[in-house]
């Protein structure tokens, strides 16, 4: 079945510090892939996107690269600040209208 | 910006209880779902809603749960006898629009079931 399997967590980082957040997915067609964060007592708000294989999504100096060959949507950051604490959560769907399929979520803290 | 809306934001009640959980989506959104994240868990699909029916249900979504479009702007989703496992938080999101493919989501409930 379609599912996203998303790297455990947490993880702690210091500021400034390189992120990688490592998301695969298993899907039986053609989705689109997504980064959601939850901040502290929030809801899940949309980080950023790909729609097709080779599409990089980014915002807020985070992105994440379609790769169909090894079906992958890594998050990555070049320099974390403490206001990027948050829960991360990768997620897939297949098509508009349709259920999105979450990760487990991976939780960074980032220290000063 | 527009954005979905959910009351209340925390909700307490006894075991076999009903609930309504309450949602003003995006206005001009097709699409409604409801998910669910309980404690420490990920975020598990409970139902979609498009043209006033249930368009996909989760096998979490049994005959305990049900959902309505009362009006124009509501969507609710309402737990007919509570559980002490009902106990998560509840999210809604819509979608529909430009941006057709990606779901907006609330700011959740908190259901606690006692």
């Amino acid at each position: 079945g379609d599912s996203v399997t998303q790297m455990e967590g947490p993880v702690t980082l210091s500021e400034e510090a390189f992120l990688t957040i490592n998301c695969t997915y298993t899907a039986t067609g053609y989705p689109s892939l997504f980064w959601y964060v939850q901040y502290p007592g929030e809801g899940l708000q949309l980080l950023l996107k790909a729609t097709k294989a080779d599409d990089k999504g980014s915002n807020k100096g985070f992105e994440a690269t379609y790769r169909k060959e090894t079906t992958s949507f890594h998050l990555e950051k070049g320099s974390v600040q403490v206001s990027d604490s948050a829960v991360y959560f990768c997620a897939l769907s297949l098509d508009t209208g349709n259920q999105f399929y979450f990760g487990t979520g991976t939780s960074l803290t980032v220290i000063p | 910006e527009p954005e979905v809306t959910q009351t209340p934001s925390h909700q307490v009640t006894q075991m076999g209880q009903e609930v309504i959980l309450r949602c003003v989506p995006i206005s001009n959104h097709l699409y409604f779902y409801w998910y669910r994240q309980i404690l420490g868990q990920k975020v598990e699909f409970l139902v979609s809603f498009y043209n006033n029916e249930i368009s996909e249900k989760s096998e979490i979504f049994d005959d305990q749960f049900s959902v309505e479009r009362p009006d124009g702007s509501n969507f609710t989703l309402k737990i007919r006898s509570t559980k002490l496992e009902d106990s998560a938080m509840y999210f809604c999101a819509s979608s529909g629009g430009i941006f057709y493919n990606e779901q907006f989501f609330g700011p959740g409930t908190r259901l606690t079931v006692l």
